[in-house]
């Protein structure tokens, strides 16, 4: 099975400012690579799918990169609503396993 | 408006059996590949089981941990998903969430999901 890990696990950040999450895999998974926002009590949405293209409805502040191992993202500003868990997941191979999460709060 | 509604969660003794269902509408169900995603209390997200949409034959893939315990179904007609659990252990407790895939294949992004359903399974 391919291994996710992300970094930070958690992190605070003021509003408006520039947040980056790190995504690795244990092998190459080309860009296969999606991210997910979950609320507390609420479901995971789909952010971003093959690690750049945005969800339709999500607002732009939320981008993604990389390809092979290595995957960044980043909310450009960020605001309250944002406050959530952050997932990263693979689907290059089954099973599709998904990173630890990182939680981000407002400081 | 892609809407994915999850039930059948419910208190069960190990060992016990239980049935989830998931009703979706708003898009054409039979074609899309869907997944069970699952979540213990205070953890991350793992996922349990894939059923491809009805171009690649409705194939069903399982999780190593639930293989031969565990099975996926849909009614294509009725616009459901369901997950079979037997053998149930403390193990699997957690939070059922459905999810659609993207396209036919099982390897997706999961680009809407349902509000979960909470299995317990408790002596």
């Amino acid at each position: 099975d391919i291994q996710m890990t992300q970094s930070p696990s958690s992190l605070s950040a003021s509003v408006g400012d520039r947040v980056t999450i790190t995504c690795q895999a244990s092998q190459d998974i080309s860009n296969y690579l999606n991210w997910y926002q979950q609320k507390p009590g609420k479901a995971p949405k789909l952010l971003i799918y093959y690690a750049s293209n945005l969800e339709t409805g999500v607002p732009s502040r939320f981008s993604g990169s990389g390809s092979g191992t290595d995957f960044t993202f980043t909310i450009r500003s960020l605001q309250p609503e944002d406050v959530a868990t952050y997932y990263c997941q693979h689907f290059d191979s089954l099973p599709p396993t998904f990173g630890p999460g990182t939680k981000v709060d407002i400081k | 408006e892609v809407q994915l509604l999850e039930s059948g969660g419910n208190l069960v003794q190990p060992g016990g059996s239980l049935r989830l269902s998931c009703a979706a509408s708003g898009f054409t169900f039979s074609s899309y590949a869907m997944s069970w995603v699952r979540q213990a209390p205070g953890k991350g997200l793992e996922w349990v089981s894939a059923i491809s949409g009805i171009g690649s034959g409705g194939t069903t893939y399982y999780a190593d941990f639930v293989k031969g315990r565990f099975t996926t179904s849909r009614d294509n007609s009725e616009k459901m998903l369901y997950l079979q659990m037997d053998s149930l252990s403390a193990e699997d407790t957690a939070i059922y969430y459905c999810a659609k895939a993207r396209g036919q294949l099982e390897l997706s992004d999961f680009d809407k999901w349902g509000q979960g359903t909470l299995v317990a399974v408790s002596s």
